[in-house]
């Protein structure tokens, strides 16, 4: 199967502690997104990628999460300190060249305890 | 923030009825998408309508885009237990990003 891949799929952590997502996006999909979903809300949106060009991040973002795309391949999305308000659903999505259209994976879902 | 309001916030109908979802938005757009989500699962793209469309069908699904009311709405027609999820109505400005709304729960009783 060639769609999106996230790992973990799960992880609860300890506050304080740094956590770190990776996503493996559809082969050639040069776009990729990250979003944030909590119960009975809409995926928020967080920060996107073309190609290994982080273009756009979200206001929302505080300084404690970081992204990365290295050689416009692979995505990791890293929260350092974490805190219970932390805890959501981080969903990855990617996008062909020149269409709008994302395709998600299955989503990291974090608990902070 | 979210750009799209979906309405109702949720739907409850029984198998074989039409179900219609709404959305409405605040900036001018250049299309809109409409995805699904299982519970716990991530989105699937559904359809997605241009800003110079009016009317796209895909299979079950039928959705309309009103640039000049800011809406568009979601029929899926002859709705079976299996579309039980979440619909969400996803904007894009020329950005390349979508933003979603909150989304509608669709609840079908087999």
């Amino acid at each position: 199967d060639t769609g999106v891949s996230q790992n973990p799929r799960h992880k609860i952590t300890k506050r304080g502690q740094n956590v770190t997502f990776r996503c493996d996006p559809i082969s050639e999909h040069n776009r990729l997104y990250w979003y944030r979903q909590t119960l009975g809300q809409g995926p928020e949106f967080l920060t996107y990628f073309q190609n290994e060009a982080q273009l756009e991040k979200s206001r929302l973002l505080s300084d404690r999460f970081s992204a990365e795309r290295p050689k416009g391949s692979f995505s990791t999305l890293e929260i350092q300190r974490t805190e219970q308000g932390d805890s959501a659903m981080y969903l990855c999505a990617s996008s062909p060249r020149d269409r709008t259209e994302a395709f998600f994976g299955q989503g990291t879902r974090l608990t902070v305890v | 923030s979210q750009q799209g309001e979906e309405d109702p916030q949720a739907l409850s109908i029984q198998e074989g009825e039409n179900a219609t979802m709404n959305c409405s938005y605040k900036t001018s757009i250049n299309n809109l998408q409409w995805y699904r989500q299982n519970s716990g699962r991530g989105l699937v793209h559904l359809i997605l309508i241009r800003s110079n469309e009016r009317e796209k069908h895909s299979g079950r699904l039928r959705v309309t885009l009103d640039t000049s009311k800011k809406s568009s709405s979601l029929l899926i027609t002859a709705s079976r237990a299996a579309d039980t999820a979440s619909y969400f109505c996803a904007t894009d400005a020329g950005s390349y990003i979508p933003t979603f709304g909150r989304g509608t729960s669709l609840i079908v009783h087999p």
